[in-house]
């Protein structure tokens, strides 16, 4: 039972451009919402996280938006650099449950 | 320090071996999380310690036994494990609570079943 989906495995951005990993989740319980970058053979790095009782919250280059009555939250990245090519992990936090996604691999062209 | 450390990196073991993964985090995180990710795959909840104690075991197999001897501390002991175990395994750490902060991961443990 997939709780938090990432429906897009992967994407590709042209550098310079904006970037927009989407994630949708299930439960009504969660309650805080992160994103996560992931490169190959790594731990996952925090990168941005916003609570339910916000709808945006915004840091440099990354923003995420949460739509808590489509159950969707959405992070933006703008502008792409390449550096940001990694696996980017939605995760969802309801009472010490910590869910991911399946995630995406964003590509950014130089 | 923001630091999660995990030891070993890598790990080889064959299925009648017995080997424990450890990890450690000093930023007074009283809860603790194991994952485990095959590749191509999201990360998967294994075990949450709140406060030293196993607040969820999302259904573990028990060749996979979790320890917290203490608040920075939190251990997985592997036994009789099976290749399809063969996977990266992450610790990470938060403040427990509904509304928990970022976690924190470590580099993740290696693991290969032969």
């Amino acid at each position: 039972d997939q709780q938090v989906k990432q429906n897009s495995p992967s994407l590709s951005v042209q550098e310079g451009r904006i970037s927009i990993l989407n994630c949708d989740y299930t439960n009504s319980m969660f309650d805080y919402f992160l994103w996560y970058k992931k490169y190959p053979a790594e731990g996952p790095t925090f990168l941005i996280s916003i609570s339910s009782i916000k709808d945006k919250n915004e840091d440099g280059r990354f923003t995420v938006f949460l739509n808590k009555s489509a159950k969707h939250l959405s992070l933006h990245i703008v502008p792409s650099q390449p550096g940001d090519s990694a696996v980017y992990f939605c995760a969802a936090v309801g009472n010490n449950d910590m869910r991911f996604g399946a995630g995406t691999r964003l590509t950014v062209k130089p | 320090d923001t630091e999660v450390t995990q030891t070993p990196k890598h790990l080889v073991m064959g299925m009648t071996n017995k080997k424990s993964l450890k990890c450690e985090q000093h930023m007074g995180h009283r809860a603790m999380y194991w994952y485990k990710q095959k590749a191509k795959k999201p990360p998967e909840l294994m075990f949450v310690y709140s406060y030293e104690k196993l607040s969820i075991n999302e259904s573990v197999p028990s060749r996979f036994s979790p320890e917290c001897p203490n608040s920075s501390l939190l251990n997985l002991h592997l036994h009789a494990l099976q290749p399809e175990d063969s996977a990266l395994y992450l610790c990470a750490s938060s403040q427990p609570g509904r509304m928990n902060t970022e976690a924190f991961f470590g580099q993740g443990t290696r693991l290969t079943v032969v």
